[in-house]
């Protein structure tokens, strides 16, 4: 597609089970973002992807948050043991090359609601 | 650390009217500025940015801001809104030294045009 996808949509799960969100970047971006974006709240910086490898992942809140690259395309948000205080819009944005210029293009985001 | 304070929350406004959304922030290093819009059931997109050069910066949609070092703002203005406007708009910022955009988000100003 022309735009950064993220599956699914919606997610409502239940306290302490495992989550698992996409995202597919726009073709040819190399860089990939995700941000967490709680109610009432401007995104935060989870973690970031240059190609395969999480080259920067100090906005991870604890160690039940991982992410993956695996072929340096779609990107997979895992959640472990969720909680309540997880429940927020997951956002995943793309760039082409490493400049930090701030042109990020943004999903539309994975709202995960924990019950 | 940066940090990004957008004081209104919401900014009501009549068709036609000017606007300023107001927005300053708070960092020990350089940084670049960013203004970036959330139309509803869209994802982020970048409106303008501030990189160096000029102070006064446009971008889309006849949208433009004026970065004043001494006062660390970077306010948004529109001297005539259209109903189109009406939208969640974020001002961030990350440092000049990095090879990521690792952007610092304000909580939003949500624009709201009215006939």
């Amino acid at each position: 597609g022309a735009g950064v996808s993220q599956t699914p949509s919606n997610k409502v799960t239940e306290k302490g089970k495992y989550v698992e969100l996409r995202c597919d970047p726009i073709s040819g971006h190399t860089a990939l973002y995700w941000y967490r974006q709680s109610l009432g709240q401007g995104p935060e910086f989870l973690i970031y992807f240059q190609g395969t490898g999480a080259a920067d992942d100090s906005g991870l809140p604890n160690d039940r948050f991982f992410a993956v690259r695996p072929e340096g395309s779609v990107s997979t948000l895992k959640i472990q043991r969720t909680e309540r205080g997880d429940s927020a819009v997951y956002l995943c944005a793309s760039s082409f090359g490493t400049a930090n210029t701030g042109e990020l293009f943004f999903g539309e985001g994975s709202r995960l609601t924990v019950l | 650390a940066q940090s990004v304070t957008q004081l209104d929350s919401q900014v009501p406004v009549f068709e036609e009217a000017p606007v300023e959304l107001r927005c300053n922030y708070s960092s020990s290093v350089s940084v670049y500025l960013f203004w970036y819009v959330q139309y509803p059931n869209q994802g982020l997109q970048l409106l303008l940015k501030y990189l160096s050069g000029s102070t006064l910066v446009k971008g889309i949609n006849g949208f433009e801001a004026e970065f004043n070092k001494s006062q660390t703002s970077f306010h948004l203005r529109k001297p005539s809104v259209h109903i189109s406007d009406t939208a969640e708009y974020f001002c961030a910022v990350t440092p000049r030294t990095g090879t990521a955009s690792k952007l610092t988000f304000g909580t939003g100003t949500r624009l709201q045009v009215t006939l």
